[in-house]
């Protein structure tokens, strides 16, 4: 069954940097694209990013361009997002989710991990 | 940038009752190359992740009850509980992956009466 665990959250201050990590398990990691999507509790999901099934197309939200980039460990099974520039307005829990189409098409998020809290606070 | 607006914001309906949220894109997010609605719905209870209910406006996700309906096209969008359980007590977004950036409605919460 696909399993999403997400790792690498904490507390940072602002400016500094923090990689979280999502192991991917259960299916075919090189022929789905991958999203990130965060949410602070209570409140809606935000989209973040997305990268395509093979890793060569990336897209953010305004809100992170620029700052965070996406990238896939195909050895490893393992996706990635690399924050830079922490606002504390990235503060919220980010989820790793697989995108339901394979090999590039299409599709809304179908299964997602737990979560890692990020916390941007002096 | 495409925003997606709900209402109600919040919505109580007595068990067995029917329940409708509704959804408005800023945009049209139907594909004319494919005709797809690139529209999805997701059930949210505390302390879980977004939980797929719909795609493709009216597709419903393996496993989901059949009470659970997704309707429109273009820009308005209708997701409709037909007989409420309380096992659906929940926040419910909608979606649309048409175009980047991706974007997801303010949410509705659904309460029983």
């Amino acid at each position: 069954q696909v399993q999403l665990v997400e790792s690498g959250g904490g507390v940072v201050q602002p400016g500094r940097s923090l990689r979280l990590s999502c192991e991917a398990s259960g299916f075919t990691f090189s022929r789905y694209g991958m999203h990130w999507v965060r949410q602070v509790p209570g409140k809606g999901p935000e989209w973040v990013a997305v990268i395509s099934h093979h890793g060569r197309d990336k897209y953010y939200s305004d809100s992170v361009k620029g700052r965070f980039t996406v990238s896939k460990d195909f050895a490893k099974n393992m996706l990635y997002l690399e924050m830079n520039s922490l606002r504390p307005e990235d503060t919220a829990v980010y989820h790793c989710a697989k995108v339901q189409g394979a090999v590039g098409a299409p599709g809304p998020a179908d299964y997602w991990g737990q979560g890692t809290s990020v916390t941007v606070s002096s | 940038d495409i925003v997606m607006t709900q209402s109600p914001d919040s919505l109580a309906v007595s068990l067995g009752e029917r329940a409708t949220i509704n959804c408005k894109s800023s945009q049209n997010i139907l594909y004319s190359s494919d005709n797809k609605n690139y529209l999805a719905w997701y059930q949210q209870k505390p302390g879980e992740p977004p939980n797929l209910l719909i795609y493709w406006a009216s597709t419903r996700e393996s496993g989901v009850p059949d009470r659970f309906t997704g309707s429109g096209s273009g820009t308005d969008f209708t997701l409709t509980i037909s007989s409420l359980q309380a096992e659906d007590v929940a926040v419910y977004y909608c979606h649309q992956y048409y175009s980047s950036p991706y974007s997801f409605g303010q949410g509705t919460k659904l309460e029983l009466k």
